[in-house]
């Protein structure tokens, strides 16, 4: 079973910040948060992954709570192309186990 | 980023007939790889773990007789899905590691295999 909980959708508007919440209460000290997206019939696209600190590279930042139980993916300024389903995982071993994801839909 | 290649893209078969995916991880060796199925509108759901050199795990309630994995070399995995149904029409996802805990895995871009 998954141990995150997203929402099921969000909308967000053309040019604005998509923030994406995900839970993970159950964390394990030794895993990591992963964020993967996955654009209609096409394979997960790795977006950013981070253990502890806050976490920024050309696509996203990610920011998790100091008690690791929550994080948000920011997409910083979301284009129409962002839209797509964005999976949160906890993983220590790399067998990554998708949940439902959030799908976002970014609207002009 | 690492680059994970599946082939191929898209295959249409006969019932009954079988069916050979491949996996290759281009520019780093993989330990192990993961194959997923994906139904429509559902979310991928982790099918097996393949390691290289040794026989692949099963997640509960797949059928290990049907799903054929082989990972003979640290930069291919085949999935054969054996006496294909019209039921076994679905995306097929595989995923390749390096082994390093913290690297995460890197997808392929998946094959839809539709059995008619």
């Amino acid at each position: 079973d998954a141990k995150t909980t997203q929402p099921t959708s969000m909308d967000c508007a053309e040019g604005r910040a998509a923030n994406l919440p995900c839970n993970h209460s159950t964390i394990s000290g030794n895993e990591y948060v992963y964020w993967y997206r996955q654009i209609h019939s096409q394979g997960p696209q790795y977006i950013i992954h981070g253990l502890k600190n806050n976490e920024t590279n050309e696509m996203a930042s990610l920011i998790i709570t100091e008690d690791r139980k929550s994080s948000t993916l920011i997409l910083p300024h979301a284009t129409l192309r962002d839209t797509a389903v964005y999976y949160c995982i906890v993983d220590g071993n790399n067998d990554m186990r998708f949940g439902a994801g959030t799908r976002l839909t970014v609207k002009p | 980023g690492a680059v994970v290649s599946q082939h191929p893209s898209w295959v249409i078969c006969k019932s009954g007939t079988s069916v050979k995916i491949e996996c290759r991880s281009l520019d780093f060796q993989a330990t192990t790889m993961f194959w997923y199925r994906q139904f429509p509108k559902q979310s991928l759901m982790l099918m097996a773990t393949s390691n290289e050199g040794s026989k692949a795990t099963y997640e509960q309630g797949v059928e290990k007789d049907k799903f054929l994995i082989n990972h003979a070399s640290l930069t291919l995995s085949t999935l054969t899905v054996t006496s294909a149904h019209p039921e076994d029409s679905s995306f097929y996802i595989c995923s390749a590691n390096s082994g390093r805990v913290g690297r995460g895995a890197f997808f392929g871009q998946g094959t839809r295999l539709t059995v008619v």
